[in-house]
């Protein structure tokens, strides 16, 4: 069974860097998009991006001057980059699996997902 | 705001059929599959519908999801109490090169 676990700081001070590790387990890493999903609190989701397993990313364009995203193969392990923070970045940050799909529709869509870890910018 | 329009709230009663409703554009449902989401209370999303009406195992079949041009809705019959939580709609938009999201409907189980 895949799992995914976020880390990183729970508190980063206005105009640093914001920096979140997603270890996952049971799968591979191959086929997959490993995106980064926030939640600012009390509000909607917002898809961040993501990084395919061959390292080619994806950007939110209203973030994408600000993020950097990268992938660690050999830990089971993607990171999430958000620089220039400000209160506004406060929120729930999910990592997630992403499959994909060509048909007669488009798919993608986020079938596992970590619990979620919760940073504040103050 | 979001590029998908979803009712905030919906509501009914044990045993209820319940519907909810999500309305994009031709750059998004209707060219790519929605999925939906349910998030209970403060827990992480979890899929619920994939490719507009593919059930992942374990999500009984009282719940399905249908697709028709830029719409699409997600319905869950024999309503429980266990079904109270905040379903999103998502797809991939090809304007944005990425996903979007709904806004999210609470579903109350009164």
């Amino acid at each position: 069974q895949v799992q995914l676990q976020e880390s990183g700081p729970g508190l980063v001070k206005p105009s640093e860097t914001l920096s979140l590790t997603c270890t996952f387990s049971g799968g591979s890493i191959s086929g997959y998009y490993w995106t980064w999903i926030r939640q600012i609190p009390g509000k909607g989701l917002e898809w961040i991006g993501f990084i395919y397993y061959t390292g080619s990313s994806n950007y939110n364009p209203s973030l994408k001057s600000r993020v950097t995203m990268s992938l660690d193969p050999s830990k089971k392990q993607f990171s999430l980059r958000l620089s220039s923070v400000t209160a506004a970045d406060t929120a729930v940050y999910y990592c997630a699996r992403g499959y994909s799909s060509s048909g007669l529709d488009y798919l993608y869509y986020m079938d596992v997902w970590g619990k979620g870890t919760t940073v504040t910018v103050s | 705001q979001s590029v998908l329009t979803q009712p905030p709230s919906a509501s009914g009663t044990p045993g209820q059929r319940v519907t909810i409703s999500c309305s994009g554009s031709s750059s998004n449902i209707g060219s790519s599959a929605v999925n939906w989401y349910q998030q209970l209370p403060g827990t992480a999303p979890k899929v619920l519908i994939y490719s507009n009406n593919e059930r992942p195992s374990g999500v009984p079949d009282r719940i399905s999801g249908s697709k028709s041009g830029s719409s699409a809705s997600l319905a869950i019959s024999g309503l429980q109490s266990e079904d109270e939580a905040v379903y999103y709609c998502a797809t991939w938009d090809d304007n944005l090169n990425g996903v979007i999201f709904g806004g999210g409907t609470k579903l109350t189980v009164l």
